[in-house]
């Protein structure tokens, strides 16, 4: 297996809503990356899990929470967002820090 | 210090043709240039990387120049298809951060 999956494609949610999006690799990746892609703008990095443990966390609003329950997984947990948040979320991984990002294909998350 | 610059914004160039694609920096201590390919609405794909320890990399028709007083690097196309349509974006970052930092893309449309 030589992919990372995400879950959903596309997620709708309201600003008082409670949602989960999803990332998994079984490539033995031991690093793992949430970004957050506005259109026609480049990635920004947004969390980085090394080994399961949170290593870089680039100024996110507390509405969006990271979690790495095990090395094969990668959760964002978000509360109470804004219109603004809407964009294309994107899980990436790599061997480990040092190592090339493969992505996944992205959730595309709509705040209403 | 931390920027990639990337130019052009939007090249257009026809099915056959050579496409190229610079970068420039301004942190010496970066150590690894990836470059991505992004079709709409997917995730971005790693198309191929160099260290500054090289000064060319070439993958099939993909090749990156490297110019390390300069800064600079840059991404050519040879033989460009229609299927090479898409957004590039180059990056770059500095051992065992796993922080990329993109450059702003380049949006490319190769004409038949």
């Amino acid at each position: 297996d030589t992919e990372v999956t995400q879950t959903p494609k596309h997620l709708v949610m309201g600003m008082t809503n409670k949602k989960s999006l999803k990332c998994e690799q079984h490539m033995g990746h031991r690093a793992m990356y949430w970004y957050k892609q506005k259109a026609k703008k480049p990635p920004e990095l947004m969390f980085v899990y090394s080994y399961e443990k949170l290593s870089i966390n680039e100024s996110v609003p507390s509405r969006f929470s990271p979690e790495c329950p095990n090395s094969s997984l990668l959760n964002l947990h978000l509360h109470a967002l804004q219109p603004e948040d809407s964009a294309l979320y994107l899980c990436a991984s790599s061997l480990d820090l040092t190592y090339e990002q493969y992505f996944g294909p992205g959730t595309r998350l709509t705040v209403t | 210090q931390q920027q990639v610059k990337q130019s052009p914004q939007s090249l257009i160039v026809q099915k056959g043709g050579i496409s190229i694609i610079n970068c420039a920096y301004e942190n010496t201590a970066f150590d690894y240039f990836p470059w991505y390919q992004q079709f709409p609405g997917k995730g971005p794909a790693l198309l191929i990387a160099i260290r500054p320890d090289v000064s060319e990399k070439k993958e099939g028709r993909f090749t990156i120049s490297f110019n390390k007083s300069a800064k600079q690097f840059s991404l050519h196309i040879m033989d460009s298809q229609p299927g090479d349509s898409a957004t590039y974006f180059c990056a770059a970052t500095r051992g065992g951060t796993g922080k990329l930092i993109f450059g702003q893309g380049t949006t490319l449309q190769v004409k038949p």
